[in-house]
């Protein structure tokens, strides 16, 4: 297994176009996470899945924002109507539950640019 | 509200010396986990060291160790013998419980000199 992948690396839009993420996590791992990276600031959390469960959304994550993780696989974010706010890098990350305080592995991000 | 506090936004230190990057944060909670996160250039975040709030002994990992001090709710990090692939952003971060999500700092921007 090579790690949690992210696809696109990289995405342009215009303001008002809506936007697909697709993150892979590590095959064993039940848990996926999506976090938003701005420049100069750590991550912050967006929302969760165990398996395909979403178990928590941040109040960041507006009605624009959409995360889905059918069958427990592979997570998709999607945004609708993007604004040159949501320009950021999205990172996603897998984890195996345990008894708490999982590791968390992070994929490398997709860069989002609004124009 | 649950943060996270990074108070160096830079440091830097000499190859083969020691730094402490700093860390603070503020929960209420008494089950909870603190982690330090190293994010190179272009590269993606990888964890560096864990340690369980209910556990006294602070975490070490090689070269990697904490100084954690619950009742200040202080967590820094020390790294010793730095080696030019030190080079990178530090996150301080925190987890309660079983909760999934990671609250972070913003972050410690460490250079490592030759």
């Amino acid at each position: 297994d090579t790690g949690v992948s992210q696809n696109p690396r990289h995405k342009i839009t215009k303001r008002g176009q809506n936007v697909t993420f697709r993150c892979d996590p590590i095959s064993e791992h039940n848990r996926l996470y999506w976090y938003r990276q701005t420049l100069g600031q750590g991550p912050e959390f967006l929302t969760y899945f165990q398996n395909e469960a979403q178990l928590e959304k941040s109040r960041l994550l507006s009605d624009r924002f959409s995360a889905e993780r059918p069958k427990g696989s592979f997570s998709t974010l999607e945004i609708q109507r993007t604004e040159q706010g949501d320009s950021a890098m999205y990172l996603c990350a897998s984890s195996l539950t345990g008894t708490g305080g999982d590791e968390q592995f992070f994929g490398p991000g997709t860069r989002l640019t609004v124009l | 509200a649950q943060t996270v506090t990074q108070s160096q936004p830079e440091m830097s230190v000499q190859e083969a010396e020691t730094v402490t990057l700093s860390c603070t944060y503020d929960t209420s909670e008494s089950d909870y986990y603190l982690f330090w996160y190293k994010q190179p250039p272009s590269r993606q975040m990888i964890l560096v060291i864990r340690q369980e709030a209910y556990k006294q002994q602070n975490a070490t990992e090689n070269r990697f160790s904490v100084n954690f001090q619950k009742a200040a709710k202080s967590f820094s990090l020390k790294i010793s013998d730095s080696q030019l692939g030190d080079a990178a952003m530090y996150f301080c971060a925190y987890t309660v419980g079983s909760q999934g999500n990671l609250i972070f700092g913003k972050g410690t921007k460490l250079s490592v000199k030759p």
